[in-house]
């Protein structure tokens, strides 16, 4: 596609329960980054995927978060057993490469997400 | 570690006014800058960035110059008009080995600007 997209773009759900969120990247991407964007917080770096492999977990907030990628091109954020400090925007970005610090990173319109 | 500090806003303009955002950095690297911007229920979108240090970053009538002995990337636009409201990051990208890969960013200031 011509950009980068995210799936839902809302989602509501109930504390407890488990979420997950897509992301599909700009064909020929090889660098996927997750954020997260809340109130007070700000935008929150997340995990960062290398082709399929995760070099980075360590912005996830806890264990309850996971992500993977399959075949280089979609990626997978899950959130297991909501809290309500969970709800916020999360963002997804791609990039050519992760090599160069002077690269661009495209993000996605992103999935705002609230636990009741 | 790396981190971006940024005006807090909201800051509020007439159209036609001068705009500044005060955004300074700290770095492990040498890092490269960027403002991002987000127009209401819009996705992020970069506005402009610099690499290296006395480079300016310029678009949309936007301008930040990369100053390393200030370790700052003020935005500036001489003009400003209703459709700029948006929300303005500062971000920087640090290429000092095992870091070149996410951005940082500042918190954000709201800008409106008023017919």
């Amino acid at each position: 596609g011509a950009g980068v997209s995210q799936s839902p773009s809302n989602k509501v759900t109930e504390k407890g329960k488990d979420v997950e969120l897509r992301c599909d990247p700009i064909s020929g991407h090889t660098a996927l980054y997750w954020y997260r964007q809340s109130l007070g917080q700000g935008l929150e770096f997340l995990i960062y995927f290398q082709g399929n492999s995760a070099p980075d977990k360590s912005g996830l907030p806890s264990d309850r978060f996971s992500a993977e990628r399959t075949g280089g091109s979609v990626s997978t954020l899950t959130i297991q057993r909501t809290q309500q400090e969970d709800s916020a925007v999360y963002l997804c970005a791609s990039t050519p490469l992760a090599r160069l610090a002077t690269d661009t990173q495209y993000f996605g319109p992103g999935t705002r997400l609230t636990v009741l | 570690g790396d981190s971006v500090t940024q005006m807090e806003g909201p800051v509020t303009l007439s159209e036609e006014a001068f705009l500044t955002i005060n955004c300074t950095y700290t770095a492990t690297g040498y890092p490269s800058l960027f403002w991002y911007v987000q127009y209401p229920g819009e996705g992020l979108q970069l506005l402009l960035k610099a690499t290296k240090a006395d480079d300016k970053g310029s678009n949309k009538g936007f301008e930040a110059t990369y100053r390393k002995e200030t370790t700052s990337f003020h935005l500036e636009k001489g003009s400003v008009q209703v459709s700029d409201s948006a929300v303005y990051f500062c971000a920087l990208h640090d290429n000092s080995g095992g870091s070149n890969y996410k951005l940082t960013f500042g918190k954000g200031t709201l800008l409106t600007v008023n017919p």
